[in-house]
């Protein structure tokens, strides 16, 4: 079965380029998740989606970021202008969510962003 | 709310050795509690699960019982490997199944 995938694996660009990222999660997950991952900060909950719609953004950065899913099968986290704080390790996740509480998050492999 | 407190990292033990990653939880209800692992360079990857209380969730060598009495779900491995390196997260997900909690990690290193 194929898992959460996510694109690009890597990505460096330039202060103030746009930034797409991508994620396709495991069919039939109602529930998506994108976090952020730093030395820093640890592990970091930006935005969460039920049945394709945004259920939580507080975790969101800032009006820089923004998060789309048009279908159950698809969701981008933007980021617009990018900064060099940014660079992290981004992932998406996804689970079969509502009253099946025992049902675990499933991770991808993560996008690697580099602002420079 | 909810959240999830584990022990601070790192941890540093000699091949097989006995792990314990303490984690201890708060929450309404009956939530339902898990253990992931993260090797360098990839995402999490699920360990071990736990739905109800005294459940054992085990995998791998790894086991953590649900323990509502004193809200915690800690980590054990009795002989560690070099290959069991790598960060471990405590999690928890609410009894709606509408809220998943993360702890902070906990770094683990195992030395030949």
């Amino acid at each position: 079965d194929a898992g959460v995938i996510q694109s690009p694996r890597h990505e460096v660009t330039e202060m103030g380029q746009e930034v797409t990222l991508r994620c396709k999660p495991i069919s039939g997950h109602n529930s998506l998740f994108w976090y952020r991952q730093t030395m820093m900060r640890g592990l970091e909950l930006l935005i969460y989606f039920n049945n394709n719609v945004p259920i939580d953004d507080s975790g969101m950065p800032e009006d820089r970021f923004s998060a789309k899913m048009p279908n159950a099968s698809f969701s981008t986290l933007k980021i617009q202008p990018s900064e060099p704080r940014d660079s992290a390790v981004y992932f998406c996740a996804s689970s079969y969510g509502g009253q099946l509480s025992n049902q675990p998050q499933h991770f991808g492999d993560g996008t690697r962003l580099s602002i420079l | 709310g909810d959240s999830v407190t584990q022990m601070e990292g790192p941890v540093t033990l000699s091949e097989e050795a006995f792990l314990t990653i303490n984690c201890t939880y708060t929450a309404t209800g009956y939530p339902s509690l898990f253990w992931y692992v993260q090797y360098p360079g990839e995402g999490l990857q699920l360990l071990l699960k736990a739905t109800k209380a005294d459940d054992k969730g085990s995998n791998k060598g790894f086991e953590a019982t649900y323990r509502k009495e004193t809200t915690s779900f800690h980590l054990e491995k009795g002989s560690v490997q070099v290959s069991d390196s790598a960060v471990y997260f405590c999690a928890l997900s609410d009894q709606g199944g509408n809220q998943f909690y993360f702890g902070t990690g906990t770094s683990l290193t195992v030395i030949p």
